[in-house]
């Protein structure tokens, strides 16, 4: 079954304007983190944040993790339109296989 | 950087045919993963390997197979094509179990008629 769970399933947002896409998960986690496809690609790795940690920045990207609350999210800020893409959260169960688990993904337009 | 390649980008099979995807990965890591991608069902774990000549069972195993005979090389079989196979195949790396991180390749988009 899914463990992470992304909304909205759509985004069209402006350049320039912030994005945030928020992912939501069933099971305690060792770590969380957000990929990137552009159209008909492979993912891309964008960050990792782990369960002890609340932020994590890099470059134009901001992630939150609330474990008590079993969510996270991504903000990316002065969006351009190379931005324009699906965003997919992936979980590493505690415990668990090491295989991560992916939800079915927010799809980002930024509009030039 | 690390590379990932996958031997096509579109592919168009025959319902009962074989099918072999490859994949392969020039970083020397140790594991490696096929996924299948279907709108509205997102990525979902077909097979992996930790190490050579090894294999897990992903969530939806039916129906492939799988072969890790060299460490850089991961093949993705379909004994018998079947419609419901028609996918986007995506195959990735990792560097080792204690690492999280994994490299995609660009996939392969499988049309079966």
């Amino acid at each position: 079954s899914q463990q992470g769970e992304e909304d909205p399933q759509a985004l069209s947002i402006q350049e320039g304007e912030n994005a945030t896409m928020n992912c939501s998960y069933k099971t305690s986690i060792n770590n969380l983190q957000w990929y990137r496809q552009n159209s008909g690609r492979g993912l891309v790795h964008l960050i990792l944040i782990r369960s002890n940690e609340r932020e994590k920045h890099s470059g134009r990207l901001r992630v939150t993790l609330d474990t008590s609350k079993k969510s996270s999210s991504l903000l990316i800020t002065a969006s351009r339109a190379a931005d324009t893409a699906s965003y997919f959260c992936a979980t590493k169960q505690q415990g668990g296989s090491e295989k991560l688990v992916f939800g079915k993904g927010t799809k980002l337009t930024v509009n030039p | 950087d690390v590379k990932v390649t996958q031997s096509s980008r579109y592919l168009v099979k025959r319902t009962g045919e074989k099918v072999f995807l490859e994949c392969v990965q020039d970083m020397d890591h140790e594991n490696m993963f096929w996924y299948r991608q279907d709108p509205g069902l997102g990525l979902r774990l077909i097979y992996f390997s930790y190490d050579v000549k090894m294999k897990e069972k992903g969530d939806i195993p039916e129906g492939y197979s799988v072969s890790r005979e060299k460490k850089e090389r991961f093949s993705l079989i379909l004994e018998s094509a079947s419609t419901n196979q028609t996918s986007m195949y995506l195959c990735a790396s990792r560097r080792s179990k204690s690492t999280y991180e994994q490299y995609f390749g660009p996939g392969t988009r499988l049309t079966v008629t």
